[in-house]
Formats: C-alpha cells, sequence, structure tokens
C-alpha cells in the first residue's frame, strides 16, 4: 500500500516569514494525484493545494507553493508571508486507487 | 467547490447499540466514498474505500462486520458502527471523489461518544 511521511510533527514561523513542511511518499503506481490539506480546531479538512503527478510545474495557490520532486518521491509545501490564520494542523495526503494521508505537522505562527 | 454533507456532527449512544452515519455529495455523483477514523491529535486513518453499488473495500485491521458500509447510490454512503463500545469513541470522516477523480470533497466529520 502506499505510505506518505511527514516526518515534522511541529514547526513554528514567525508571522510574515516562509516556512516549509516536508512530505515524502511511497507508490508504486504511475497515475496519482497528491495533496496539502489544512485542518483548524473544527476540523473541517481544506483543501490548500493539488499537484497532478504527471505534471513538472509545481503547482502554486497565492502563498502557497510547492516544491514537488517525482523522482525522489518528495512534496513540500512553502507557505510565503505567514499569517496568524495559517496556523493549524497540515496534512500531505497521496490519491491514487485510495487517498491516505501522512501524519500531518502542527503548524504555529507567531505574531 | 463540491459539498460533502455528514450527518450527525456528533452523536452519543450506548455500548451494544448501533449507530449510522451518513455521508451525502450534494451537487455531484460521488463513484467513492473513503471513510476516515480520527483519533485525538493524530491523522486520518483511512478504514475503508466505498464504490457506488459494490462492496467495500476495507483496510487490514477494520472489522467489516463491526463498520458496515453502504454505498447504494452515487451520493450516499453510509457507516454503520455495529453493537458500539466506548473504544470506538472517536471522530469520523467521510470524503467523496467526483467522477473526474481529481479531487476528494469531505464531510464535517461526526464525533462519536460511546457510553
Amino acid at each position: 500500500a502506499q505510505t506518505v511521511t511527514q516526518s515534522q510533527p511541529e514547526m513554528s514561523v514567525q508571522e510574515a516569514e516562509t516556512v516549509t513542511l516536508s512530505c515524502t511518499y511511497d507508490t508504486s503506481e504511475s497515475d496519482y494525484y497528491l495533496f496539502w490539506y489544512k485542518q483548524p480546531p473544527s476540523r473541517q479538512m481544506i483543501l490548500v493545494i493539488r499537484q497532478e503527478a504527471y505534471k513538472q510545474q509545481n503547482a502554486t495557490e497565492n502563498r502557497f507553493s510547492v516544491n514537488f520532486q517525482k523522482a525522489a518521491k518528495s512534496f513540500s509545501l512553502k507557505i510565503s508571508d505567514s499569517q496568524l490564520g495559517d496556523a493549524a494542523m497540515y496534512f500531505c495526503a497521496y490519491e491514487g486507487n485510495d487517498m491516505r494521508f501522512g501524519a500531518g505537522t502542527r503548524l504555529t505562527v507567531k505574531p | 467547490g463540491a459539498v460533502v454533507s455528514q450527518h450527525p456532527s456528533w452523536v452519543i449512544c450506548k455500548s451494544g447499540t448501533s449507530v449510522k452515519i451518513e455521508c451525502r455529495s450534494l451537487d455531484f455523483q460521488a463513484t467513492t466514498m473513503f471513510w476516515y477514523r480520527q483519533f485525538p491529535k493524530q491523522s486520518l486513518m483511512l478504514m475503508a474505500t466505498s464504490n457506488e453499488g459494490s462492496k467495500a473495500t476495507y483496510e487490514q485491521g477494520v472489522e467489516k462486520d463491526k463498520f458496515l458500509i453502504n454505498h447504494a447510490s452515487l451520493t450516499l454512503s453510509t457507516l454503520t458502527v455495529t453493537s458500539a463500545h466506548p473504544e470506538d469513541s472517536s471522530f469520523y470522516i467521510c470524503s467523496a471523489l467526483t467522477d473526474m477523480n481529481t479531487e476528494a470533497f469531505f464531510g464535517q466529520g461526526t464525533r462519536l461518544t460511546v457510553v
């Protein structure tokens, strides 16, 4: 089965600074999608950004961008100009035949 | 974006009773739905993958007779926790794939407490 690994249980960033969250995955599938989700205390899953594996270009969504290294099976999330509202749990997710999540990274934003 | 409605948002039940959780895609057809369980401060653990009109595929270690999943239509999947025990208390989340299979949309989750 596919696995998703997030090795940073907690990260902290100063407001307006940049932070990078790491994610690696393991798969034998050739066609898949990768996602970063944000989960605030309400527990509602909010899609942050999506990357199709067949696309070489890294996805960007306003202050959020990814560094997708397919050969290395790495998919990191960069948050620029961090805001207080960015504080949450962030989950990396893999979607192939099913959808699996990493352990999560709790991001704290310091004012 | 597409909307997935999960009901109830919270439920308290007595040990030994059964509880049904519904997951509905309101404005799209979902050929595939996923059911997850999330313990406090932990990740979403995939329980089963539900495809419309066929039996669900359960993850290893998930009791299919205890967690009954029915995906009878393209807009509705249900998870029934049978003979609930306190250790079944958890947060359960469903998600649904659109027919394009490019993005999963999540329900609001159900907090189950078994007393």
